[in-house]
Protein backbone atom coordinates (compact mmCIF):
# COMPACT_ATOMS: atom_id res chain seq x y z
CA UNK A 1 0.00 0.00 0.00
CA UNK A 2 1.39 3.32 -1.09
CA UNK A 3 2.41 5.75 2.03
CA UNK A 4 3.40 9.26 1.79
CA UNK A 5 5.26 11.22 4.10
CA UNK A 6 6.15 14.62 4.83
CA UNK A 7 8.67 16.30 6.71
CA UNK A 8 8.97 18.25 8.16
CA UNK A 9 5.30 18.86 9.79
CA UNK A 10 5.78 22.19 10.74
CA UNK A 11 8.57 24.84 10.01
CA UNK A 12 9.09 28.75 10.32
CA UNK A 13 11.47 30.69 9.22
CA UNK A 14 11.77 34.60 8.93
CA UNK A 15 11.20 35.60 5.85
CA UNK A 16 13.30 35.98 2.89
CA UNK A 17 15.41 32.41 3.62
CA UNK A 18 15.17 29.72 1.01
CA UNK A 19 13.80 26.63 2.51
CA UNK A 20 12.80 22.82 1.31
CA UNK A 21 9.97 21.23 1.81
CA UNK A 22 10.17 16.95 1.74
CA UNK A 23 7.68 14.37 0.31
CA UNK A 24 8.60 10.63 0.18
CA UNK A 25 6.35 8.04 -1.10
CA UNK A 26 6.78 4.03 -0.67
CA UNK A 27 5.84 2.63 -4.01
CA UNK A 28 7.91 4.20 -7.72
CA UNK A 29 4.59 2.98 -9.20
CA UNK A 30 3.02 6.38 -9.97
CA UNK A 31 2.21 8.31 -12.55
CA UNK A 32 2.68 11.79 -11.14
CA UNK A 33 3.35 13.86 -7.78
CA UNK A 34 1.44 17.11 -7.18
CA UNK A 35 2.55 19.88 -5.00
CA UNK A 36 -0.70 21.63 -3.78
CA UNK A 37 -0.96 24.71 -1.22
CA UNK A 38 -3.90 25.13 1.30
CA UNK A 39 -4.30 28.23 3.39
CA UNK A 40 -6.65 27.71 6.41
CA UNK A 41 -10.28 27.33 5.76
CA UNK A 42 -9.78 26.91 2.40
CA UNK A 43 -9.79 24.51 -0.56
CA UNK A 44 -6.11 22.89 -1.95
CA UNK A 45 -4.94 24.93 -4.68
CA UNK A 46 -2.42 23.01 -7.59
CA UNK A 47 1.02 24.32 -7.69
CA UNK A 48 3.29 22.42 -9.38
CA UNK A 49 2.58 18.55 -11.72
CA UNK A 50 6.00 16.43 -11.96
CA UNK A 51 5.15 13.39 -14.60
CA UNK A 52 6.83 10.71 -13.64
CA UNK A 53 9.21 10.93 -16.68
CA UNK A 54 9.87 14.64 -15.42
CA UNK A 55 12.71 15.35 -12.82
CA UNK A 56 11.62 19.04 -12.20
CA UNK A 57 9.46 21.79 -12.91
CA UNK A 58 9.51 25.59 -12.35
CA UNK A 59 6.74 27.78 -11.70
CA UNK A 60 7.95 31.49 -10.50
CA UNK A 61 10.28 30.87 -7.10
CA UNK A 62 8.50 27.69 -6.53
CA UNK A 63 10.95 24.60 -8.21
CA UNK A 64 9.64 20.70 -7.62
CA UNK A 65 12.06 18.00 -7.87
CA UNK A 66 11.12 14.20 -8.53
CA UNK A 67 13.28 11.31 -8.01
CA UNK A 68 10.82 8.04 -8.68
CA UNK A 69 13.25 5.58 -8.59
CA UNK A 70 14.40 6.78 -4.76
CA UNK A 71 10.53 7.45 -3.98
CA UNK A 72 11.49 11.18 -2.88
CA UNK A 73 10.55 14.74 -3.97
CA UNK A 74 11.35 18.00 -3.15
CA UNK A 75 9.41 21.44 -2.92
CA UNK A 76 12.01 24.51 -3.07
CA UNK A 77 10.87 27.85 -2.15
CA UNK A 78 13.32 30.99 -2.94
CA UNK A 79 13.03 33.66 -1.04
CA UNK A 80 9.79 33.02 1.31
CA UNK A 81 7.44 36.09 2.06
CA UNK A 82 4.92 36.25 4.69
CA UNK A 83 2.10 35.59 2.09
CA UNK A 84 3.76 32.14 1.64
CA UNK A 85 2.76 30.92 4.73
CA UNK A 86 0.13 27.98 4.47
CA UNK A 87 0.17 24.41 4.25
CA UNK A 88 1.61 22.53 1.28
CA UNK A 89 0.76 19.07 0.45
CA UNK A 90 2.06 16.69 -1.82
CA UNK A 91 0.57 13.92 -3.51
CA UNK A 92 1.31 10.76 -5.78
CA UNK A 93 -1.28 9.69 -8.76
CA UNK A 94 -1.36 5.54 -8.99
CA UNK A 95 -4.43 5.57 -10.83
CA UNK A 96 -6.83 7.64 -12.42
CA UNK A 97 -6.71 10.82 -10.61
CA UNK A 98 -7.03 9.07 -7.63
CA UNK A 99 -4.44 10.63 -5.45
CA UNK A 100 -2.80 9.60 -2.05
CA UNK A 101 -1.30 12.70 0.25
CA UNK A 102 1.25 13.26 2.95
CA UNK A 103 -0.06 15.08 5.87
CA UNK A 104 1.31 18.51 5.21
CA UNK A 105 3.89 20.52 6.12
CA UNK A 106 2.45 23.71 7.59
CA UNK A 107 4.68 26.59 6.80
CA UNK A 108 5.07 30.25 8.37
CA UNK A 109 7.21 32.77 7.08
CA UNK A 110 7.76 35.36 10.01
CA UNK A 111 8.10 39.47 8.91
CA UNK B 1 -10.36 27.49 -10.05
CA UNK B 2 -11.31 24.98 -12.85
CA UNK B 3 -15.17 25.68 -12.16
CA UNK B 4 -15.92 23.54 -9.28
CA UNK B 5 -18.88 24.91 -7.50
CA UNK B 6 -19.34 22.92 -3.73
CA UNK B 7 -22.69 23.20 -1.87
CA UNK B 8 -23.34 23.64 0.95
CA UNK B 9 -20.34 25.16 1.94
CA UNK B 10 -21.11 24.51 6.01
CA UNK B 11 -23.84 21.99 7.19
CA UNK B 12 -24.69 20.70 11.22
CA UNK B 13 -26.88 17.79 10.94
CA UNK B 14 -28.11 15.76 13.66
CA UNK B 15 -27.27 12.00 13.74
CA UNK B 16 -29.17 9.33 12.21
CA UNK B 17 -30.18 11.94 9.18
CA UNK B 18 -29.33 12.08 5.64
CA UNK B 19 -27.11 14.26 4.40
CA UNK B 20 -26.44 15.20 0.54
CA UNK B 21 -23.26 16.95 -0.58
CA UNK B 22 -23.29 18.63 -4.46
CA UNK B 23 -20.33 19.18 -6.47
CA UNK B 24 -21.15 21.01 -9.61
CA UNK B 25 -18.59 21.45 -12.70
CA UNK B 26 -19.28 23.85 -15.57
CA UNK B 27 -16.05 22.44 -17.88
CA UNK B 28 -17.51 19.30 -18.85
CA UNK B 29 -14.36 17.25 -17.22
CA UNK B 30 -15.31 13.06 -17.25
CA UNK B 31 -13.34 12.66 -13.66
CA UNK B 32 -14.42 13.46 -10.45
CA UNK B 33 -13.76 12.70 -6.90
CA UNK B 34 -14.63 13.27 -3.34
CA UNK B 35 -12.30 13.28 -0.49
CA UNK B 36 -12.54 13.63 3.18
CA UNK B 37 -9.97 15.48 5.03
CA UNK B 38 -9.43 14.64 9.21
CA UNK B 39 -6.60 16.20 11.02
CA UNK B 40 -3.83 13.08 11.57
CA UNK B 41 -5.54 11.43 8.62
CA UNK B 42 -5.10 14.34 5.67
CA UNK B 43 -6.92 13.61 2.69
CA UNK B 44 -8.60 10.37 1.51
CA UNK B 45 -10.81 9.22 -1.25
CA UNK B 46 -14.73 8.41 -1.06
CA UNK B 47 -15.87 7.76 -4.25
CA UNK B 48 -15.16 8.70 -7.44
CA UNK B 49 -16.47 8.53 -11.09
CA UNK B 50 -15.07 8.39 -14.59
CA UNK B 51 -18.66 9.51 -16.18
CA UNK B 52 -22.21 9.36 -16.27
CA UNK B 53 -23.36 6.51 -13.97
CA UNK B 54 -19.90 5.02 -13.48
CA UNK B 55 -18.95 5.25 -10.13
CA UNK B 56 -16.73 3.36 -7.72
CA UNK B 57 -15.44 2.92 -4.30
CA UNK B 58 -12.19 4.68 -2.83
CA UNK B 59 -9.97 4.10 0.87
CA UNK B 60 -13.00 4.84 2.81
CA UNK B 61 -16.34 4.49 1.22
CA UNK B 62 -18.62 2.83 4.04
CA UNK B 63 -21.66 4.95 4.97
CA UNK B 64 -21.59 7.15 2.13
CA UNK B 65 -22.78 6.51 -1.64
CA UNK B 66 -22.78 8.88 -4.73
CA UNK B 67 -24.41 9.50 -7.60
CA UNK B 68 -23.39 10.97 -11.02
CA UNK B 69 -26.94 11.41 -13.32
CA UNK B 70 -25.12 14.53 -15.23
CA UNK B 71 -21.60 15.33 -16.37
CA UNK B 72 -21.46 18.38 -14.56
CA UNK B 73 -23.07 17.64 -10.54
CA UNK B 74 -21.57 14.52 -8.33
CA UNK B 75 -23.47 13.80 -5.34
CA UNK B 76 -22.24 12.67 -1.94
CA UNK B 77 -25.14 11.13 0.09
CA UNK B 78 -24.14 10.15 3.82
CA UNK B 79 -27.06 7.38 4.31
CA UNK B 80 -27.17 7.84 8.13
CA UNK B 81 -25.03 10.48 9.32
CA UNK B 82 -22.62 9.92 12.45
CA UNK B 83 -20.50 11.68 14.81
CA UNK B 84 -17.23 10.45 12.69
CA UNK B 85 -18.39 11.85 9.61
CA UNK B 86 -17.63 15.20 10.68
CA UNK B 87 -15.08 16.32 8.85
CA UNK B 88 -14.24 18.72 5.89
CA UNK B 89 -15.20 17.14 2.49
CA UNK B 90 -14.02 18.00 -1.00
CA UNK B 91 -14.96 17.81 -4.13
CA UNK B 92 -11.72 17.24 -7.22
CA UNK B 93 -11.91 17.11 -11.06
CA UNK B 94 -8.65 15.46 -12.89
CA UNK B 95 -7.98 16.62 -16.41
CA UNK B 96 -5.51 14.66 -18.33
CA UNK B 97 -4.86 11.88 -20.44
CA UNK B 98 -6.59 8.37 -21.04
CA UNK B 99 -7.73 6.36 -18.18
CA UNK B 100 -6.67 3.27 -16.26
CA UNK B 101 -2.95 2.05 -16.11
CA UNK B 102 -2.28 1.91 -19.38
CA UNK B 103 1.50 1.75 -20.88
CA UNK B 104 2.98 5.28 -21.89
CA UNK B 105 0.11 7.06 -19.82
CA UNK B 106 0.49 10.60 -18.77
CA UNK B 107 -1.06 11.40 -15.41
CA UNK B 108 -3.70 14.05 -14.75
CA UNK B 109 -3.27 16.75 -12.60
CA UNK B 110 -6.47 17.62 -9.92
CA UNK B 111 -8.36 20.69 -9.37
CA UNK B 112 -10.15 20.88 -6.14
CA UNK B 113 -13.25 23.16 -4.63
CA UNK B 114 -13.83 25.11 -1.82
CA UNK B 115 -14.80 22.25 0.28
CA UNK B 116 -17.71 21.80 2.62
CA UNK B 117 -17.68 21.65 6.65
CA UNK B 118 -20.03 19.12 7.91
CA UNK B 119 -20.90 18.29 11.56
CA UNK B 120 -22.72 15.78 12.99
CA UNK B 121 -23.66 16.10 16.40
Amino acid sequence: KQEVTQIPAALSVPEGENLVLNCSFTDSAIYNLQWFRQDPGKGLTSLLLIQSSQREQTSGRLNASLDKSSGRSTLYIAASQPGDSATYLCAVEQDTGKLIFGQGTTLQVKP
Amino acid sequence: DAGITQSPRHKVTETGTPVTLRCHQTENHRYMYWYRQDPGHGLRLIHYSYGVKDTDKGEVSDGYSVSRSKTEDFLLTLESATSSQTSVYFCAISVGSGRGRMKGRTGTEAFFGQGTRLTVV
